[in-house]
């Protein structure tokens, strides 16, 4: 299940710099995953998606890799900009239709 | 711009008030979900609708109904609002069989 925590886990980068944003994942028999981009104000907004039987899966300036061995996503941002600031969230489908969504990370960065 | 609405943007509730927040949707999807985001938990599942006339209950149910007469709507109610409900609360639709979510921008509800 999801960890409760009282705060955002916060990767502070510098602008320009790859980010990488972690995530673990609960259910061996989940088959498909999810990264969410969440700015302040605003719901969540889908980044990209990746089915259990692929390790990684590209789309613009973002990476997704799973490692199904110890159920682990990551999220690789490229050249991160000011307009990547903002919370992201890993979810696994858990059931038709259903999603299990992780506490999220708070991405912020720097001039 | 095709999407999700929903209304009111925030509200105050007093507590024991009942309180219907709106989601309407346009883009026929068949699937569609509230969500409860606290800080430090995440997004909860409330209540999920399969297709019109079907709902269901997700991780978080209790003190919140929904009905789904038809496919754009998914009203969410609290028929007696606690202070517990304090939230702020997402719908989201998908197609069935689609991949992800389409989200709409929430509800800020405080239960006073």
């Amino acid at each position: 299940g999801e960890s409760v925590g009282l705060h955002l886990p916060t990767l502070s980068v510098q602008e320009g710099d790859n980010s990488i944003i972690n995530c673990a994942y609960s259910n061996s028999a989940s088959d498909y995953f999810i990264w969410y981009k969440q700015e302040s104000g605003k719901g969540p907004q889908f980044i990209i998606d990746i089915r259990s039987n692929m390790d990684k899966r590209q789309g613009q300036r973002v990476t997704v890799l799973l490692n199904k061995t110890v159920k682990h996503l990551s999220l690789q941002i490229a050249a991160t900009q000011p307009g990547d600031s903002a919370v992201y969230f890993c979810a696994e489908n858990k059931g038709t239709y259903k999603y299990i969504f992780g506490t999220g990370t708070r991405l912020k960065v720097l001039a | 711009i095709a999407g999700i609405t929903q209304a009111p943007t925030s509200q105050i509730l007093a507590a024991g008030r009942r309180m219907t927040l709106r989601c309407t949707q346009d883009m026929r999807h068949n699937a569609m979900y509230w969500y409860r985001q606290d800080l430090g938990l995440g997004l909860r599942l409330i209540h999920y609708s399969n297709t019109a006339g079907t709902t269901g209950k997700g991780e978080v149910p209790d003190g919140y109904s929904v009905s789904r007469a038809n496919t754009d709507d998914f009203p969410l109610t609290l028929a007696s609002a606690v202070p517990s409900q304090t939230s702020v609360y997402f719908c989201a639709s998908s197609e069935q069989g689609g991949v992800g979510y389409t989200f709409g921008s929430g509800t800020r509800l405080t239960v006073v």
